[in-house]
Parts: C-alpha cells; sequence; structure tokens
C-alpha cells in the first residue's frame, strides 16, 4: 500500500481550540493534498503542499510536511463549528497522476 | 468561481442495468479522473483521462467499467452491467495540469450510486 494511515480518527475539540491531524505514507511523492468532506458531500480541496516544501498556510491553515519522515500534519487554529467534517490526506506521486487518499479523521468542534 | 459538477445527485438502478454518470469538468482543465467512495470508507482512485485517452486505471476499473468525453465539455463514467458492491458515491475531479497549471484535482459534489 502507497498510502499509510491517518490519525486520530477522530478528534472532538471545543471551538475556539487548535486542531491537528496527521497523515503518514509509505514510498515517495510528488505532493500532498488536504481536503475536507462535510458529510454525505463533496471534497473540498483546502491545500497542496510539493515535497520539495515544508509547510504552507493557508488563513487558518497551516499544513507541515516531513519527507523524512513520511508525514504531512494539518492544523486548523481557532477552530469554528462550521469546522466540523472529516479531513482527508491524499498523496500524489507523479504530474497528473491519480491521488492515494487516507482513512480520514473526522472532526468535531462543539460550540 | 468555476466548479466541476456532476449529474444526477442520486442514481438509483437495479442489479444487471447499465448506468452513465456525467460530470463536466471545469473548462480549462487537462486532466480528469473518477473516484469512488464507498459508505464508511476512503475515497478510491478508478482511471484518469488525458489527451482523450485513459492515462491510468485502477483494479477496480475493470471491462464493466468504461469512460467517454464525448465532445469539448462532458465526462461520463459507464458501468455496463452494474452489481450490488458498485453501490457508492462517484467523484468526478479534473486539474488544470499542464501549460503551467497546478497539480491540484478539484472534486465535483458526486453521484450516489444505489444498486438494488
Amino acid at each position: 500500500s502507497q498510502q499509510g494511515e491517518e490519525d486520530p480518527q477522530a478528534l472532538s475539540i471545543q471551538e475556539g481550540e487548535n486542531a491537528t491531524m496527521n497523515c503518514s505514507y509509505k514510498t515517495s511523492i510528488n505532493n500532498l493534498q488536504w481536503y475536507r468532506q462535510n458529510s454525505g458531500r463533496g471534497l473540498v480541496h483546502l491545500i497542496l503542499i510539493r515535497s520539495n516544501e515544508r509547510e504552507k498556510h493557508s488563513g487558518r491553515l497551516r499544513v507541515t510536511l516531513d519527507t523524512s519522515k513520511k508525514s504531512s500534519s494539518l492544523l486548523i487554529t481557532a477552530s469554528r463549528a462550521a469546522d466540523t467534517a472529516s479531513y482527508f490526506c491524499a498523496t500524489g506521486y507523479n504530474q497528473g497522476g491519480k491521488l492515494i487518499f487516507g482513512q480520514g479523521t473526522e472532526l468535531s468542534v462543539k460550540p | 468561481e468555476p466548479e466541476v459538477t456532476q449529474t444526477p445527485s442520486h442514481q438509483v438502478t437495479q442489479m444487471g442495468q447499465e448506468v452513465i454518470l456525467r460530470c463536466v469538468p471545469i473548462s480549462n482543465h487537462l486532466y480528469f479522473y473518477w473516484y469512488r467512495q464507498i459508505l464508511g470508507q476512503k475515497v478510491e482512485f478508478l482511471v484518469s483521462f488525458y489527451n482523450n485517452e485513459i492515462s491510468e486505471k485502477s483494479e477496480i476499473f475493470d471491462d464493466q467499467f468504461s469512460v467517454e468525453r464525448p465532445d469539448g465539455s462532458n465526462f461520463t463514467l459507464k458501468i455496463r452491467s452494474t452489481k450490488l458492491e458498485d453501490s457508492a458515491m462517484y467523484f468526478c475531479a479534473s486539474s488544470p495540469l499542464g501549460g503551467g497549471g497546478t497539480d491540484t484535482q478539484y472534486f465535483g459534489p458526486g453521484t450516489r450510486l444505489t444498486v438494488l
């Protein structure tokens, strides 16, 4: 399998707290993308980080990539109830190629 | 902002019937994909399509499946003889890669296929 696991599988926090989700993979990648999925809905692209990048920011999102450990993390700062969703990492291995998705982390943000 | 659209949003069919799922990728994108997500499971890659031909397919994408870009805008997934285990959410995605575009894959809202 090219993809490892995401952890935690589920995370419950209070509004205003930070949420950190981790993703691991097994083979060298070209890029890693994070997506959000609200229950039963489509996948919303959040951020893409390339294998030669270590950190990217987008609004309240911060993504890090450690290629030596084959892992990535997604940090959502100052979480809101609207952030409640499942979050997936997906790894890309070549330009234009398929994405391999992890199992996802189910985030619940309580008001 | 341009979006990937998919129709229908929900398709119910009898086992053994043929279904066609339709997608309109974002207009200047060059790579097209189909993925599926069985309820409660992770998203799985089915097939990628570039320059009017399949560029990669997974083990799931057997002879029962086919894809087509019949005109300049639509991208379809056909399942010839549906099985109960084909019940899933099917997502279409497109990527602008090429001409300086990025690898980001933009997903449509999905078609929920229920096979009875």
